[in-house]
C-alpha cells in the first residue's frame, strides 16, 4: 500500500498555463507537506497544513494555491506557470506538528516550456 | 541565507569505508536534527534523527554526532556499502509546526 501518493508523477506544460497535481496520504496524519526540489537538488518547504488548517506558508508566490479538502488530501494548483517553476513538488505527511518522521510521496516532476 | 550548511556536496568512499557527512546551523532555536536519504526518482526517507540532549545516536551502521557548541552535527557511515549510494540531506526544525530546514545535500557513492 503506497503511504503518500501523488498524480500526476509527470507534468509537462506551457508557460502561463495552470495546472494542479494531486497528493493523499493513508496514514491517518494530521499534518501535511509542499515541498520544491529544484535541480540542484535543494529541497525547500513550501507549506504545512495541519488538520485542513494552513499553518506555514514560506514567501511562496500566490501563484501557488495550496487546498486540503480533508486530513488525507492537500492539493497544489499553479497558476500562470512560468519556467522558473519547472522543479520537482514533494508532497509529505507527518503524525502531527510536533517532531516527527515526514513521510515523503515520489515526487511530481513538473517542466514548464 | 542558508541556515543549514551540508558539506561535502559529493563524496566518494571505498566499499567497507566509513563515509562522513558533515552540517553546521545558525538558528539557535533548532532543536530536531533528522537526516533523509534519497535514491533517484525517489521521495526522501527518514534514515535517523537527534534531539540535542544527546551527543550521539547510533542506529545500525548509522550514527549522528552532535556538537552544540558549535551548532554542528554530522552523519558516519560504518562499513559503507554500494547500496547507501544516494543523496543524503541533513535538517533542522525547532517546535514550529515540524518546519524541516533541509542543507543542500550530499551526493554518496559507494564504489565496490
Amino acid at each position: 500500500d503506497t503511504a503518500v501518493s501523488q498524480t500526476p508523477k509527470y507534468l509537462v506544460t506551457q508557460m502561463g498555463n495552470d495546472k494542479s497535481i494531486k497528493c493523499e496520504q493513508n496514514l491517518g496524519h494530521d499534518t501535511m507537506y509542499w515541498y520544491k526540489q529544484d535541480s540542484k537538488k535543494f529541497l525547500k518547504i513550501m507549506f504545512s497544513y495541519n488538520n485542513k488548517e494552513l499553518i506555514i506558508n514560506e514567501t511562496v508566490p500566490n501563484r501557488f494555491s495550496p487546498k486540503s479538502p480533508d486530513k488525507a488530501h492537500l492539493n497544489l494548483h499553479i497558476n500562470s506557470l512560468e519556467l522558473g517553476d519547472s522543479a520537482v513538488y514533494f508532497c509529505a505527511s507527518s503524525l502531527n506538528t510536533a517532531y516527527n518522521e515526514q513521510f515523503f510521496g515520489p515526487g511530481t516532476r513538473l517542466t514548464v516550456l | 541565507q542558508q541556515q543549514v550548511k551540508q558539506s561535502p556536496q559529493s563524496l566518494i568512499v571505498q566499499k567497507g569505508g566509513i563515509s562522513i557527512i558533515n552540517c553546521a546551523y545558525e538558528n539557535t532555536a533548532f532543536d530536531y536534527f533528522p537526516w533523509y536519504q534519497q535514491f533517484p526518482g525517489k521521495g526522501p526517507a527518514l534514515l535517523i534523527a537527534i534531539r540535542p540532549d544527546v551527543s550521539e545516536k547510533k542506529e545500525g551502521r548509522f550514527t549522528i554526532s552532535f556538537n552544540k557548541s558549535a551548532k554542528q552535527f554530522s552523519l558516519h557511515i560504518m562499513d559503507s556499502q554500494p547500496g547507501d549510494s544516494a543523496t543524503y540531506f541533513c535538517a533542522a526544525s525547532n517546535n514550529a509546526g515540524n518546519m524541516l530546514t533541509f542543507g543542500g545535500g550530499t551526493r554518496l557513492m559507494v564504489k565496490p
